[in-house]
């Protein structure tokens, strides 16, 4: 079965420091996601992007984050000065079309800030 | 009331035991009901969707009440494989996005 790829697998960072997140979703996926999931809690939608823009955002989703397709294969979420609680498991997530069709999630990136 | 709602569990069964996980969805309009499955720090991954005429695969079935807003998911002849977390998922009116439940820790025993 195809994969949606994430790197790195653990990322350990500084409060105040950026960090960029990455993503490889499969290769005719139409449309991209980025959940997070705190210890403990449940999985959070933080972001759709489709058409390289976003369609949606959560109110988690604010000034702090962006994400960027910056080539064909590629799909990024940075955060720019991380914050304790940023610290999360982050999951990208694609598909090829919206509705019920099943979303490929890949195997998250845990981010820790210090 | 949130958006998706489910018992957290754990739910701790025999071998063999069946075992049943309900869930609620405050939006009346969703439109996609899913049952995802989780293992510890690893991805979510989809069980099954769930219908309103009820669905089986194997020994799991599915059902959705519209009316009541309610998921269900039975698990027949549970398995030691069968321990993680499940996630009743939604997907609101008009969008792409998931919504999850906290999810239900189920721990099979030998």
């Amino acid at each position: 079965e195809p994969e949606v790829t994430q790197t790195p697998s653990h990322q350990v960072t500084q409060m105040g420091q950026e960090v960029i997140l990455r993503c490889v979703p499969i290769s005719n996926h139409l449309y991209f996601y980025w959940y997070r999931q705190i210890l403990g809690q449940k999985v959070e939608f933080l972001v759709s992007f489709y058409n390289n823009e976003i369609s949606e955002k959560s109110e988690i989703f604010d000034d702090q984050f962006s994400v960027e397709r910056p080539d064909g294969s590629n799909f990024t979420l940075k955060i720019r000065s991380t914050k304790l609680e940023d610290s999360a498991m982050y999951f990208c997530a694609s598909r090829t079309s919206q509705g019920n069709e099943k979303l490929f999630f890949g195997s998250g990136t845990q981010l820790s800030v210090l | 009331r949130k958006e998706v709602e489910q018992d957290p569990g754990p739910f701790n069964v025999p071998e063999g035991a069946t075992v049943a996980f309900n869930c609620t969805y405050s939006n009346s309009a969703s439109q996609s009901f899913f049952w995802y499955r989780q293992d510890c720090r690893k991805e979510p991954k989809l069980l099954m969707s769930v219908y309103s005429s009820g669905n089986e695969d194997g020994r799991f079935t599915a059902q959705l009440n519209r009316a009541s807003q309610y998921i269900s998911l039975l698990i027949r002849d549970s398995k030691l494989s069968d321990s993680a977390t499940y996630l009743c998922v939604v997907i609101p009116s008009n969008t792409g996005k998931l919504i999850f439940g906290q999810g239900t820790t189920l721990q099979v025993k030998p």
